[in-house]
């Protein structure tokens, strides 16, 4: 039973657009939500993050989207940058300092010049 | 040099053999974390451990052990290795969450597993 999908498991965008990356989860007992970046070869590292008690927050380029009630969120990228090419997942937990992160399955992110 | 540091990066085995994949740690984090990624699968969880006295079982535990031997260092080790256990190995480190920092978790490079 997979709790937390990411329905494309890739996306190809235009340097300088928008990359926008989707996130289900089922348990409603997640209450935190992570986006992590992928490069090959190398082991998942930290993007941003989200509580349930806001609907938005954002870092720079990146903005993660947080729609409770559809258990949706999304992750915006924008202006995209080649360095952006990555797989990104999502992750979910239940009460913050719970670290026992639920992923989703990833999107591979392809930045085209 | 990387704050968390994995071994071997690449390993092949044959089946019904022992295996141990080593992750050591420089962050100082209490918490360490053992997590498989298959393709189509994303990351699932194996083993954690939350100080050296503790240990717990993940979402697949199966088929693996752990040791804590110190707070820097976290082993998995699987008894009798069997092919569906192919897969790339990460562990993981993190500071408990609090409102001055994320929770997040701090992934070593990962150790390539095959089975034949």
């Amino acid at each position: 039973d997979q709790q937390v999908k990411q329905n494309s498991p890739s996306l190809s965008v235009q340097e300088g657009r928008i990359s926008i990356l989707n996130c289900d989860y089922t348990n409603s007992m997640f209450d935190y939500f992570l986006w992590y970046k992928k490069y090959p070869a190398e082991g998942p590292t930290f993007l941003i993050s989200i509580s349930s008690i806001k609907d938005k927050n954002e870092d720079g380029r990146f903005t993660v989207f947080l729609n409770k009630s559809a258990k949706h969120l999304s992750l915006h990228i924008v202006p995209s940058q080649p360095g952006d090419s990555a797989v990104y997942f999502c992750a979910a937990t239940a009460g913050f300092g719970n670290e026992k992160l639920t992923f989703g399955t990833g999107t591979r992110l392809t930045i085209i010049p | 040099d990387a704050d968390v540091t994995q071994t071997p990066r690449n390993r092949i085995t044959k089946t019904g053999k022992r295996i141990m994949l080593e992750c050591s740690q420089t962050k100082g984090h209490d918490r360490m974390y053992w997590y498989r990624q298959d393709p189509g699968l994303g990351l699932r969880l194996i083993y954690y451990s939350f100080d050296v006295k503790d240990i717990n079982k993940g979402e697949i535990s199966d088929g693996y052990s752990v040791s804590r031997q110190a707070q820097a260092k976290f082993s998995l080790s699987l008894e009798s290795a069997i092919p569906n256990q192919t897969a790339l190995y990460f562990c993981a480190t993190s500071k408990p969450g609090s409102s001055s920092n994320t929770g997040e978790l701090f992934f070593g490079e990962g150790s390539r597993l095959t089975v034949l």
